[in-house]
């Protein structure tokens, strides 16, 4: 039972336009959702966070939204760059809770010169 | 910039074999944690460990799989004997303390092939 959910396996979109990864989960529980960038041969890399108090938060180029009730999240990169080619993985966690994080199965994002 | 340190890079076993990967968390980080990423998949926790205690074992195969932090700074993730369906990257990450608010910071991963 996959509790973070993310539909689309790849993406692909061109320099300078913006690229919307999605992500939605299932467990209510959840609290605090992070996304991560993986690179090939290489871990995961922190890219932004944001709590269930919030609906959106920024970093540069990359903001997330979080939708509580519909349960949804979704990245945002504007403008992207080729080098933002990577796998984006979602991740939520439980406040408290002594296991981590739980991921999504993750987006390949490709950005076209 | 602290990293987490793993070893090796890649490891090619064949099935039955036992084997062994190294993680060295970011120094002062008391949690430390074995993900296993299945190509197309998201990482998978198998074990977390605060300081030298196990906290979290629940996902870890125990007839096969064993994990130790002894001095609770380092640790080795073993494997016997290996299987087929092993084959995957195993990623170690580290965190300051085990809050859930807590970004985790991610070794490069052991990729492992069992042949």
């Amino acid at each position: 039972d996959q509790q973070v959910k993310q539909n689309s396996p790849s993406l692909s979109v061109q320099e300078g336009r913006i690229s919307i990864l999605n992500c939605d989960y299932t467990n209510s529980m959840f609290d605090y959702f992070l996304w991560y960038k993986k690179y090939p041969a290489e871990g995961p890399t922190f890219l932004i966070s944001i709590s269930s108090i919030k609906d959106k938060n920024e970093d540069g180029r990359f903001t997330v939204f979080l939708n509580k009730s519909a349960k949804h999240l979704s990245l945002h990169i504007v403008p992207s760059q080729p080098g933002d080619s990577a796998v984006y993985f979602c991740a939520a966690s439980v406040s408290g809770s002594a296991r981590q994080l739980t991921f999504g199965s993750g987006t390949q994002l490709t950005v076209l010169p | 910039e602290a990293e987490v340190a793993q070893s090796p890079r890649y490891k090619i076993t064949e099935k039955s074999q036992a084997v062994a990967f190294w993680c060295d968390p970011i120094s002062g980080h008391a949690t430390l944690y074995w993900y296993r990423q299945i190509l197309g998949q998201g990482p998978e926790l198998l074990v977390q460990f605060q300081d030298e205690s196990v906290v979290d074992d629940s996902q870890l195969p125990k007839d096969r799989f064993s994990a130790e932090r002894l001095k609770g700074v380092d640790s080795t993730l073993k494997i016997q004997p290996a299987e087929l369906g092993d084959s995957a990257m195993y990623l170690c990450a580290s965190s300051p303390r085990a809050i859930s608010n807590e970004k985790l910071f991610f070794g490069s991963g052991t990729q492992l092939s069992v042949l």
